[in-house]
């Protein structure tokens, strides 16, 4: 089974931290996905990755940064928080982007700036 | 760009019904992939599935089918059968295929779906 691992369920961070949320995937996927959740907004793209040390910004990409220096992990960085960056974060890959290539979802984050 | 359009924010339906969800998607690629998820309420994204823009035929997975309209732009998820347990937000998503690397998954605003006894 696709193992995608967040490492946060929740966080509660201040205003102006600089917050990292964790992604793990261990099915050897080259693209992986950063989106948030809101009530009356669906699923938004923040950024995606489609190999190590490459990324793309997706339809919201302001506030936020990414890193994936390893295959498996993907990293979104908040670098300075604000209260307007509460929300869920969801972290997902997929084998390919092609086909019927599904991603697989993380359990969540739920992030409150406070 | 490409853009996914869920109209209904909710719906409720009969247990044992069956219950159309409705989604409309835009793109000017000629390749593309449609997606639908479940979201219930512990969180968690389940992947229901998935119709791909050159397929012949309606994908159908169980109780799950995708009733897919290419000229109007449509891919709208029939559930046959209603039970207690489908229950959930749904979501519709689209991938543009262009045979490149930067091929981003966008969703919609989802559906949640009640169904009653």
């Amino acid at each position: 089974d696709v193992k995608v691992t967040q490492s946060s369920r929740y966080l509660v961070k201040r205003t102006g931290e600089k917050v990292f949320l964790e992604c793990v995937q261990d099915m050897d996927h080259e693209n992986m996905f950063w989106y948030r959740q809101d009530p009356g907004l669906g699923l938004r793209l923040i950024y995606f990755s489609y190999d190590v040390k490459m990324k793309e910004k997706g339809d919201i990409p302001e506030g936020y940064s990414v890193s994936r220096e390893k295959k498996e992990r993907f990293s979104l960085i908040l670098e300075s928080a604000s209260t307007n960056q509460t929300s869920m974060y969801l972290c997902a890959s997929s084998l390919g982007t092609a086909g019927n290539t599904e991603a697989f979802f993380g359990q969540g984050t739920r992030l409150t700036v406070v | 760009a490409q853009k996914i359009t869920q109209t209904q924010p909710g719906m409720f339906v009969q247990e044992k019904e069956a219950v159309t969800l409705d989604c409309t998607y835009d793109t000017s690629d000629p390749s593309y992939g449609l997606f639908w998820y479940k979201q219930p309420s512990s969180g968690e994204m389940i992947f229901l599935i998935y119709q791909g823009s050159y397929d012949q035929q309606n994908a159908t997975e169980g109780r799950y089918s995708l009733n897919f309209q290419k000229a109007r732009k449509s891919a709208n998820l029939v559930i046959s059968a209603s039970q207690l347990g489908d229950s959930a937000m749904y979501f519709c998503a689209m991938r543009e295929d262009r045979g490149g690397a930067t091929n981003k998954l966008i969703f919609g605003t989802g559906t949640l779906l009640a169904v009653q006894p």
